[in-house]
């Protein structure tokens, strides 16, 4: 079955940097959607972008979608420690399908 | 938003038990959803639980080995049977929500581990 690929596995950083997520993608979608995992409870929606969205901003987190390339970015700017948490992609051609997941740790 | 109960939030098993996770939505909802993740691992869907209908099971898993029940609009059980070590794991609920139900809200997982 279609599953995301992320990109990096893992990614540390210092707070105030910006975090950079890809996630790679194998067929056509209605929309992609992005999730946090704070220390393997469940998981909060982020963000959704539909596939005739190139871009979608809300608060720190800044997302793009290219369907040609089947791939999609999810930035976090400004970094938090409170961002230290897992990441996953989810896409939709018929029932969601979640990604591998980037861990990312945010340095005081 | 939904808000979504689940219990036990972790525990440690025996070989050859069965655990039951319980799963209380705080809206009516069609269907709920049963996710599994494996240590450092995604999440793979298990099945979808209709209210009044059997469950649909996703390839790879079956219905003796995680017996679903869904009573009402709110509630959902899922149990795991027979555990082995490999049964560890995250096991997560989910629902629909948001404008256009396209999103999915979760309860705050089950970690199972089984010795």
């Amino acid at each position: 079955s279609q599953q995301g690929e992320e990109d990096p596995q893992a990614l540390s950083i210092q707070e105030g940097e910006n975090a950079t997520m890809n996630c790679s993608y194998k067929t056509s979608i209605n929309n992609l959607q992005w999730y946090r995992q704070n220390s393997g409870r469940g998981l909060v929606h982020l963000i959704l972008i539909r596939s005739n969205e190139r871009e979608k901003h809300s608060g720190r987190l800044r997302v793009t979608l290219d369907t040609s390339k089947k791939s999609s970015s999810l930035l976090i700017t400004a970094s938090r420690a409170a961002d230290t948490a897992s990441y996953f992609c989810a896409t939709d051609p018929d029932k969601l399908i979640f990604g591998t997941g980037t861990r990312l740790q945010v340095f005081p | 938003s939904a808000v979504i109960s689940q219990k036990p939030s972790r525990d440690i098993c025996q070989r050859g038990t069965s655990l039951t996770i319980q799963c209380q939505v705080d809206s009516q909802v069609t269907m709920m959803f049963w996710y599994r993740q494996q240590p450092g691992q995604s999440l793979t869907l298990i099945a979808t639980a209709n209210q009044g209908s059997e469950a649909t099971y996703e390839s790879g898993f079956v219905i003796d080995k995680f017996p679903i029940s869904r009573p009402n609009l709110t509630f959902s059980t899922l149990t795991v049977s027979n555990m082995s070590p490999e049964d560890s794991s995250i096991y997560l609920c989910s629902v629909e929500g948001g404008l256009e139900g396209e999103k999915l809200f979760f309860g705050s997982g089950t970690q199972l581990s089984v010795l």
